[in-house]
């Protein structure tokens, strides 16, 4: 079966820190796809990035980066430069090719706190 | 708008009381689902639905049910409400798989 492990529950930072959110995964599947959703105070899921299990490669979209390491398991993510905008609540999700429904399970979400 | 409309945005019930979440999108996915959203267990997944008249259980199924007798529409319906569902739901469609969800903004519901 599948899981997601978010290890933190909470992180608090100052605005302009760089603050690291971690996700671990377990599956069973060779192919799968890995998610990490927003979701602010005001409660809507934002999508942020979709990452297939063949693709390793890191990737930068503005002060977002997202680091896949198959050997490990883990899909991090790292806020740059923090704002206050960033306080939210952040989900990291897998989804199994091989799995019926297009199914996601998710972590149990990481609050980040950004303090101005 | 494209994409995925629930209704109502909150709702109070009283424990034994029945009521149905509403669920739509306008994008002709194939694939929807409904979820709970708990404090510190992040989304569990209840029914999902892979097409017009299949639907199957999910990680926490007992105390719902649904149907999908149309592409756009997949509601939820509570047949007994309890206080352990008090939850906020979200419903979500997706158009291929692995493409992620795209997710309603949710139904609070509390039941006392």
């Amino acid at each position: 079966a599948q899981k997601v492990t978010q290890a933190q529950t909470e992180i608090s930072v100052v605005e302009k820190e760089d603050v690291t959110l971690d996700c671990v995964y377990e599956t069973r599947d060779t192919t799968y796809y890995l998610f990490w959703y927003k979701q602010p105070p005001s409660g809507e899921l934002v999508f942020l990035i979709r990452r297939n299990s063949f693709d390793e490669q890191n990737e930068i979209s503005g002060r977002y980066s997202w680091n896949f390491q198959k050997s490990t398991s883990s899909f991090n993510f790292t806020i740059t430069a923090s704002q206050v905008v960033d306080s939210a609540v952040y989900f990291c999700a897998l989804s199994e090719v091989g799995a019926a429904g297009n199914k996601l399970t998710f972590g149990g979400g990481t609050r980040v706190l950004v303090k101005p | 708008n494209a994409g995925v409309t629930q209704t109502p945005k909150f709702q109070v019930l009283k424990t034994g009381q029945s009521m149905t979440l509403q669920c739509a999108q306008d994008m002709n996915h194939e694939y929807m689902s409904w979820y709970r959203q708990d404090p510190g267990m992040g989304l569990r997944l209840i029914h999902y639905s892979v097409g017009a008249g299949i639907t199957d259980q999910g990680e926490v199924p007992n105390g719902y049910n649904v149907s999908r007798s149309t592409t756009e529409d997949f509601p939820l319906r509570l047949l007994s409400a309890a206080p352990s569902q008090t939850s906020v739901y979200f419903c979500a469609s997706s158009g291929d798989r692995g493409y992620g969800y795209t997710f309603g903004s949710g139904t609070r519901l509390t039941v006392v």
